[in-house]
């Protein structure tokens, strides 16, 4: 089965320019996460959601910051305008939660190498 | 503010030895632990997960958990160079609430 895929896998883009960055999730996963990494603060969870709905967004840094879910197989993380500070290695990520033991093992795409000069 | 907590490092072990990682939570109601492995300039990837309290094997990793001591730890037995990486521990923070928390990861050098 095809992983989480996430393109583009590198950008780089000037400070103001908008940016969107693309997920599939597994099939058949009912949720999708967005996450960012960087050295200073580790993985952090941007936003979630479920069967497409957002659920949790406090994460989002700012109002710069957006994420839809049209459908089950596709979200996009849109950043308008970028800054610098938002250069990190975002990484979507997908689970089927296991109601069995409480349990949401997610399952990482490669990530997006974002860099705002 | 629930919190993951992990000593950044780096950790360093010689090969063949045990390597003992650690982690501490903030949310007495966690419901369940998960450890990831982490190799530089790559995507987290899952090494096992523990949802009731004392220890979990598999192969050479042992995952142990203490609910009431509010940690969770990894083992690494006969420690091999390709365990070098970053292990995250993460968190699933109570039932109802399905988002993982990371803490920022462990840096872990196994010595030639």
């Amino acid at each position: 089965d095809a992983g989480v895929i996430q393109s583009p896998r590198h950008e780089v883009t000037e400070m103001g320019q908008e940016v969107t960055l693309r997920c599939k999730p597994i099939s058949g996963h009912d949720y999708l996460f967005w996450y960012r990494q960087t050295m200073m603060r580790g993985l952090e969870l941007l936003i979630y959601f479920n069967n497409n709905v957002p659920i949790d967004d406090s994460g989002m840094p700012e109002d710069r910051f957006s994420a839809k879910m049209p459908n089950a197989s596709f979200s996009t993380l849109k950043i308008q305008p970028s800054e610098p500070r938002d250069s990190a290695v975002y990484f979507c990520a997908s689970s089927l939660i296991n109601r069995a033991y409480s349990g949401n093992t997610i399952y990482f795409g490669e990530g997006s190498w974002l860099t705002v000069v | 503010q629930k919190e993951v907590e992990q000593n950044s490092g780096p950790l360093s072990v010689p090969e063949g030895a045990i390597a003992s990682l650690n982690c501490t939570y903030s949310d007495r109601g966690s419901q369940s632990f998960f450890w990831y492995r982490q190799y530089s300039g790559k995507s987290p990837e899952l090494i096992m997960f523990i949802y009731s309290n004392g220890d979990k094997e598999d192969g050479r990793f042992t995952a142990q958990l203490n609910k009431a001591s509010q940690y969770v730890s990894l083992l690494i037995r006969d420690s091999q160079p390709s365990d070098s990486a970053t292990y995250l521990c993460a968190v699933n923070m109570f039932v109802g609430d399905d988002k993982i928390i990371f803490g920022k990861g462990t840096r872990l050098h196994i010595l030639p």
